[in-house]
């Protein structure tokens, strides 16, 4: 998995805790991406890093906040779980140096939230 | 919006045949794509990316872009039973990346 690690794997929770993932890197890559995956849907962006403390929004933000404070780690938070999160995230990182730089994903968290 | 089209399947292909995997995006901005693998219940895998007309080839893999039609294809020759999964196709464009929802190829001993 290209030196990516995603915690926790697995997670349960209730409607209206609050939720961290964690993405951590060893690969000092520039850019590091959340996605969610759901049946129907693909991946899509949730939100992505360009940088410390540079971070952008995707295409499915709303609930969802992150944040950056070193180069290795990026972490998702959920402020206030909610059913329709349920769904499996992916952490991805990604060089971009070069033209032919490509994403490699983490091994992904499944999160369900009842 | 940037999107990246494919054929959900399920496609069904017998071991030996060749398997015919097929894309299109919506933004001519779009230079790199790319072909990822993904096994049920694990993360998406990178088998093939490409970046200039054509095709290209690794092992029994070709992938084919035509900038033109903006279409991108994987061919996976010589199906084997462990190339049953879903097929991911996406594009690059302005630092972020755009995927389709995947195709589920299932090969048939």
């Amino acid at each position: 998995d290209a030196g990516i690690t995603q915690s926790p794997r697995h997670k349960v929770t209730e409607t209206g805790t609050p939720v961290t993932l964690r993405c951590h890197q060893t690969e000092n890559h520039r850019y590091m991406y959340w996605y969610r995956q759901d049946p129907g849907h693909g991946l899509r962006l949730i939100h992505y890093s360009y940088g410390v403390k540079d971070t952008d929004k995707g295409e499915v933000s709303d609930g969802y906040s992150v944040s950056r404070s070193k180069t290795e780690d990026f972490l998702l938070t959920l402020e206030s779980a909610t059913s329709s999160q349920t769904s499996v995230y992916f952490c991805a990182i990604s060089d971009l140096r070069k033209s032919t730089d490509t994403q490699y994903f983490g091994p992904g968290t499944r999160l369900t939230v009842l | 919006q940037k999107e990246v089209e494919q054929n959900s399947g399920p496609l069904s292909v017998p071991e030996g045949a060749i398997a015919s995997l097929n894309c299109t995006y919506s933004d001519r901005g779009s230079q790199s794509f790319f072909w990822y693998r993904q096994y049920s219940g694990k993360s998406p895998e990178l088998i093939m990316s490409i970046y200039s007309n054509g095709d290209k080839e690794d092992g029994r893999f070709t992938a084919q872009l035509n900038k033109a039609s903006q279409y991108v294809s994987l061919l996976i020759r010589d199906s084997q039973p462990s190339d049953s999964a879903t097929y991911l196709c996406a594009s690059e464009a302005g630092n972020q990346f755009y995927f389709g929802t995947g195709t589920s190829l299932t090969v048939i001993p």
